[in-house]
C-alpha cells in the first residue's frame, strides 16, 4: 500500500462545478503539499500546510492531522484548471524535507 | 527573480552512454532535491543536498546514478551506462532549509534512452 493515496485517479467536471480531490497518508508528517502539473510537465506548488485550512483564490486546501487526510477543493472550476494534482508529504524525520508523492489526480474541466 | 532552471530540456541518448543533467537552484536556496517521473508513474525521490552536509542518497535506484553539488549551488545528476528503464523526466527542486518551506520545481529534463 502506498504511503500516500489520492482519490479519485481521474475526474471530469463541467465548467463551474465544485471539485474535491482527496489525499490520505499513513505516515507521520511535518507538512503536506499540493502540487499542480500541467500537460507541459511543469510543477507548481499550490499549498503547503501542516494544520487547518488555506485559501488562495478559488483553491482551498484543508488537512486533518488526526485523521491523516487532506482535501483540495476548487470552486467555480474552469477549463484552465485541467491538470494533474499531486499530493505530497514531508515525513517527520530529521534528515530533511524530501517529499513522498501520491499518484496524482488527472482533472479535466470541460467548457 | 529567476526560478529553478534545468538543462538540457530534452536528451536522447543511446543505451550504454553516460549522461549529465544540470540543475541551477534559486539563489539562496540551500536545499536541492532531485526527483524522477517515469512515464505513467508518479514522482519518486532520488537524492537531496543541504548545505555542506552529506547528501541523502537513499532514493538513488542503482550505483549507476550519482550526483554532486558544487559550491552549494549548481547540481549535476550523472547516469552512467544508461538503460532504457532510465527514460523519465528528471526534476530538480530547491527550497530554503527546513520542513516548513515549499519546494520550487524546475521544468525538468526529459531523458530518452534508445
Amino acid at each position: 500500500k502506498n504511503e500516500v493515496e489520492q482519490s479519485p485517479q481521474n475526474l471530469t467536471a463541467q465548467e463551474g462545478e465544485f471539485i474535491t480531490i482527496n489525499c490520505s497518508y499513513s505516515v507521520g508528517i511535518s507538512a503536506l503539499h499540493w502540487l499542480q502539473q500541467h500537460p507541459g510537465g511543469g510543477i507548481v506548488s499550490l499549498f503547503m500546510l501542516s494544520s487547518g485550512k488555506k485559501k488562495h483564490g478559488r483553491l482551498i486546501a484543508t488537512i486533518n492531522i488526526q485523521e491523516k487526510h487532506s482535501s483540495l477543493h476548487i470552486t467555480a472550476s474552469h477549463p484552465r484548471d485541467s491538470a494533474v494534482y499531486i499530493c505530497a508529504v514531508c515525513r517527520s524525520q530529521t534528515s530533511g524535507s524530501r517529499l513522498t508523492f501520491g499518484e496524482g489526480t488527472q482533472l479535466t474541466v470541460n467548457p | 527573480g529567476a526560478g529553478v532552471s534545468q538543462s538540457p530540456s530534452n536528451k536522447v541518448t543511446e543505451k550504454g552512454k553516460d549522461v549529465e543533467l544540470r540543475c541551477d537552484p534559486i539563489s539562496g536556496h540551500t536545499a536541492l532535491y532531485w526527483y524522477r517521473q517515469s512515464l505513467g508513474q508518479g514522482l519518486e525521490f532520488l537524492i537531496y543536498f543541504q548545505g555542506n552536509s552529506a547528501p541523502d542518497k537513499s532514493g538513488l535506484p542503482s550505483d549507476r546514478f550519482s550526483a554532486e553539488r558544487t559550491g552549494g549551488s549548481v547540481s549535476t545528476l550523472t547516469i552512467q551506462r544508461t538503460q532504457q528503464e532510465d527514460s523519465a523526466v528528471y526534476l530538480c527542486a530547491s527550497s530554503l532549509w527546513g520542513e516548513s518551506y515549499e519546494q520550487y520545481f524546475g521544468p525538468g529534463t526529459r531523458l530518452t534512452v534508445t
